[in-house]
């Protein structure tokens, strides 16, 4: 019930394309939603995070879509660049308990 | 650089021995967790601080694995009689909370282990 599974566990897009990531969830008790960008080497950084409460956020190129009654819940990548080449992370968390992360999403962007 | 930080980026040791990792955090922020990450998988909990109270730790982390947050401020991770298995990254992050609904973790780039 803990878990949070994302796929694909792999992407490759055309540059200027647009990128899909899916999670989804069991705990209905998740209410924070952050997705993470890790370039080899580094540390994830946030990107962009959802509460339940709404069904979409956008910042720049980047918009998450939430289904509450499905529990799942998309990272968009619009006009997908190669420096947006990254693995993504998505994540779950529930009021002050720890923080669930997914597998991840290797993304290649093709020039 | 007033990111977290963190200290060795790279350590290798041998199977038995002990290492300590160190965690330097952003500056006022009063939660600090550890996590590890292996090859193609996401972070995992590890355990975590507020201010210099451990608060949770993961059943990933045996009696081998120790962590301490003294005067609530860097953080040491201890790992003693290695074993292979403990080879992976090992992440640590910082946050501030004011909403336990939401917590944006800042993290470092990470201390690699490797266990010969």
């Amino acid at each position: 019930q803990q878990q949070v599974k994302q796929s694909p566990q792999s992407l490759i897009v055309q540059k200027g394309g647009i990128s899909i990531i899916n999670c989804a969830y069991e705990n209905t008790a998740f209410d924070y939603f952050p997705w993470y960008q890790q370039f080899p080497g580094k540390g994830p950084a946030l990107l962009i995070a959802i509460r339940p409460d709404v069904s979409e956020k956008k910042e720049g190129r980047f918009t998450i879509s939430f289904n509450k009654s499905a529990k799942q819940f998309s990272l968009h990548i619009m006009d997908s660049q190669p420096g947006d080449s990254a693995t993504y992370f998505c994540a779950a968390k529930a009021g002050g308990f720890k923080t669930i992360f997914g597998a991840g999403t290797r993304l290649f962007v093709k020039a | 650089d007033t990111g977290v930080s963190q200290d060795p980026r790279h350590k290798i040791t041998k199977r038995g021995q002990n290492v300590t990792f160190r965690c330097d955090p952003i500056s006022e922020h009063n939660r600090l967790y550890w996590y590890r990450q292996t090859l193609g998988q996401g972070p995992e909990f590890l355990t975590y601080f507020q201010n210099e109270a451990q608060l949770e730790k993961s059943r990933l982390l045996s009696d081998r694995f120790s962590a301490e947050r003294p005067k609530g401020s860097f953080s040491t991770l201890e790992i003693q009689r290695t074993e292979q298995g403990d080879s992976a990254m090992y992440l640590c992050a910082s946050s501030l909370i004011r909403d336990i609904h939401t917590d944006t973790q800042y993290f470092g780039p990470g201390t690699r282990l490797t266990v010969l």
